[in-house]
């Protein structure tokens, strides 16, 4: 079965500083991979994803992530981070094989932008 | 478009009673997901809507739990006999296409 790993539970940044938050999922059949950000008492709101095509793909707030299929991952990247980039960061990825589409999200990250 | 709506956004129950939760998608979308989302967890998979029809529950959704989508619109997701397990964040998503999946913003159960 499809999984999905965020190694890091907690990522402490200053401000202004750059970000990577890792994710990793386990198979690399045909799949779609997203970043989503949940604020406190919030849904999810959707920052990027990956269809197809260009390995790079840009995101709303100045994130970007990067889609690796041989080492099955799609890490997010912001150069430098402001404080209200505070939240809790989801990789999910959506089994195309499935029909039902799906996502299997990771754990989650919380990001925490130190002034 | 005025996004996924979910009511209520928050419910306080005693363990043993029955909750329903009511999620409006964004219209036209004839693909509709339930998560669940414990604290500190990622959203779960619990149930999957095309239209009217229930295509997929996960092994989550226990007898106690059921969800319906009457005429392919709102849909429902009700919880008998309320454990304090159940406590959890209830979120509904929404789509169209299969390619991305629109939240609303969930129903926080807190069973006492």
């Amino acid at each position: 079965a499809q999984s999905v790993t965020q190694l890091d539970s907690q990522v402490p940044v200053f401000e202004e500083a750059p970000v990577e938050l890792r994710c990793n999922y386990s198979s690399s059949v045909s799949v779609y991979l997203f970043w989503y950000v949940q604020y406190p008492n919030q849904g999810l709101q959707l920052l990027l994803k990956y269809l197809s095509g260009s390995t790079l793909v840009k995101g709303i707030n100045g994130f970007e992530a990067e889609f690796n299929k041989s080492q099955t991952s799609f890490h997010l990247r912001k150069p430098s981070v402001h404080i209200s980039d505070t939240a809790e960061y989801f990789c999910a990825v959506s089994d195309l094989a499935r029909g039902t589409y799906k996502y299997i999200f990771g754990t989650g990250t919380r990001l925490k932008v130190l002034a | 478009d005025t996004g996924v709506s979910q009511d209520p956004r928050h419910k306080i129950t005693k363990r043993g009673q029955n909750v329903t939760f009511r999620c409006d998608p964004i219209s036209e979308h004839n693909r509709l997901y339930w998560y669940r989302q414990t604290l500190g967890q990622g959203p779960e998979f619990l149930t999957y809507f095309q239209n009217e029809a229930q295509l997929e529950k996960s092994r989550l959704l226990s007898d106690r739990f059921s969800a319906e989508r009457p005429k392919g619109s709102f849909s429902t997701l009700e919880i008998q006999r309320t454990e304090q397990g159940d406590s959890a964040m209830y979120l509904c998503a929404s789509s169209s296409t299969g390619d991305e999946q629109y939240f609303g913003p969930g129903t926080r159960l807190t069973v006492t």
